[in-house]
């Protein structure tokens, strides 16, 4: 069974720092692209960014380049986005999402993890 | 980018009728080269992730019930749920992976 398990959000103060982690099981990490999609509260859902299977690409929403970082770790089945110089309206509910073998389709999502971004 | 706009933001239908929801690309999501529309539909009930229904425009994913139809070609598309049951009220997403970055419809809301 695919399961995958966000971890690592909580408040945080505009400008800081926070790493989201997934640990994915069930399905051989090494062979799917990830993402990371957004929810802001009462809100729809926000692409914000993925990787290729290898790890050797990497795709960002403009409103994040330059401030998250995507990147995986296959001996440990975990995804993770890096998000620095937070703001307010990043202040969402983040899925950690797997894309179907050798697509960018999504086709299985976390649980979410909630970031709030707030003095 | 590729916006995709969503019709009707929300709609009421009554348990057995039909409900039809609209997607509209601001551009071509049909791929040539292996003739493939390259957009799908997810279902998001309250507290709960998305979960895919249609990819491909119109390929229901496993286990999806089969009154759950999808499509269209090029820039138009459409969801239909030919019976609506109580279990499908939730938020229903249009969500193009045809160019980077994927986009999302602002979702509809069927109620009943």
């Amino acid at each position: 069974e695919v399961q995958l398990v966000e971890s690592g959000g909580g408040l945080v103060q505009p400008g800081g720092s926070l790493r989201l982690s997934c640990a994915a099981s069930g399905f051989t990490f090494s062979n799917y692209w990830m993402h990371w999609v957004r929810q802001a509260p009462g809100k729809g859902l926000v692409w914000v960014s993925r990787i290729k299977s290898d790890g050797s690409s990497t795709g960002y929403v403009d409103s994040v380049k330059g401030r998250f970082t995507i990147s995986r770790d296959s001996a440990k089945n975990t995804l993770y986005l890096q998000m620095n110089s937070l703001r307010a309206e990043d202040t969402a509910v983040y899925y950690c999402a797997r894309a179907r073998e050798g697509l960018v389709l999504i086709d299985y999502w976390g649980q979410g993890t909630l970031v709030t971004v707030s003095s | 980018d590729i916006v995709m706009t969503q019709s009707p933001d929300s709609l009421a239908v009554s348990l057995g009728e039909r409900a039809t929801i609209n997607c509209k690309s601001s551009q071509n999501v049909l791929y040539r080269s292996d003739n493939k529309n390259y957009l799908a539909w997810y279902q998001q009930k309250p507290g709960q992730p998305p979960k895919l229904l249609i990819y491909w425009a119109s390929t229901r994913e496993s286990g999806v019930p089969d009154r759950f139809s999808g499509s269209g070609s090029g820039t138009d598309f459409t969801l239909t749920i030919s019976s609506l049951q109580a279990e499908d009220v939730a938020v229903y997403y249009c969500h193009q992976y045809y160019s980077p970055p994927q986009t999302f419809g602002q979702g509809t809301k069927v109620e009943v």
